[in-house]
């Protein structure tokens, strides 16, 4: 059984950025995918992007290439999820979910962690 | 990119109804496709991988079917605990798509 570890709420301004992190329990991320997928407010669930870190290879939704970067620091074992350029509709829940590699099989869960965007 | 549909959009039932959500892609997905159930508030939750595979721990009354571009999840007898909002999702390719999903609601 895996457990993945979310970073807190955060409150961002129009126009910054936003890292959230992701810790599966473990100590390691053996030979599977970190994503991130991310639910509005009263919306449905919208993938982002993926890694994964032993390959450190990376896969984008396009709607979002350019705006966010998916990096996995394999020395504390921390998958994190950058989104720049924020606006008001990128206010959500933001979850990672893990995989096996790439079968995009989202078997376990992060908390999620909610970002607001207001001035 | 593959569009997913999902119908109902909305259902109530009764304990111990027979339960059936469908599920559509906008080109074949083979078997790649993957059933989540979200209560509120919480991570969603992997009930069904490759169409038809229950997920360990998952009760034996959900189910799932099909192939191509048509899916079904079932739920045998529908219980006070399955409430939620179902969502489909293909991993045919990138970018991976949700269904919109379908929000159950146990009378």
């Amino acid at each position: 059984q895996v457990q993945l570890v979310q970073s807190g709420a955060e409150v961002k301004k129009p126009g910054s950025s936003v890292k959230v992190s992701c810790k599966p329990s473990g100590g390691t991320f053996s030979n599977y995918a970190i994503n991130w997928v991310r639910q509005a407010p009263g919306q449905g669930l919208e993938w982002m992007g993926g890694i994964i870190p032993i390959m450190d290879s990376t896969n984008y939704a396009q709607k979002f290439q350019g705006r966010v970067t998916i990096t996995a620091d394999e020395s504390t074992t921390t998958a994190y999820m950058e989104l720049s350029s924020l606006r008001s509709e990128d206010t959500a829940v933001y979850y990672c979910a893990k995989s096996g590699g790439t079968s995009w099989i989202f078997d376990y869960w992060g908390q999620g962690s909610l970002v607001t965007v207001s001035s | 990119d593959i569009q997913m549909t999902q119908s109902p959009s909305s259902l109530s039932a009764s304990v111990g109804d027979r339960v059936t959500i469908t599920c559509r892609a906008s080109q074949s997905i083979a078997i790649f496709l993957n059933w989540y159930q979200q209560k509120p508030g919480k991570a969603p939750k992997l009930l069904i991988h490759t169409a038809s595979t229950l997920q360990s721990g998952v009760p034996s009354r959900f189910s799932g079917s099909g192939s191509g571009t048509d899916f079904t999840l079932t739920i045998s007898t529908l219980q006070p605990d399955d409430f939620g909002t179902y969502y489909c999702q293909h991993s045919y390719s990138t970018p991976i798509t949700f269904g919109p999903g379908t929000k159950v609601d146990v009378k």
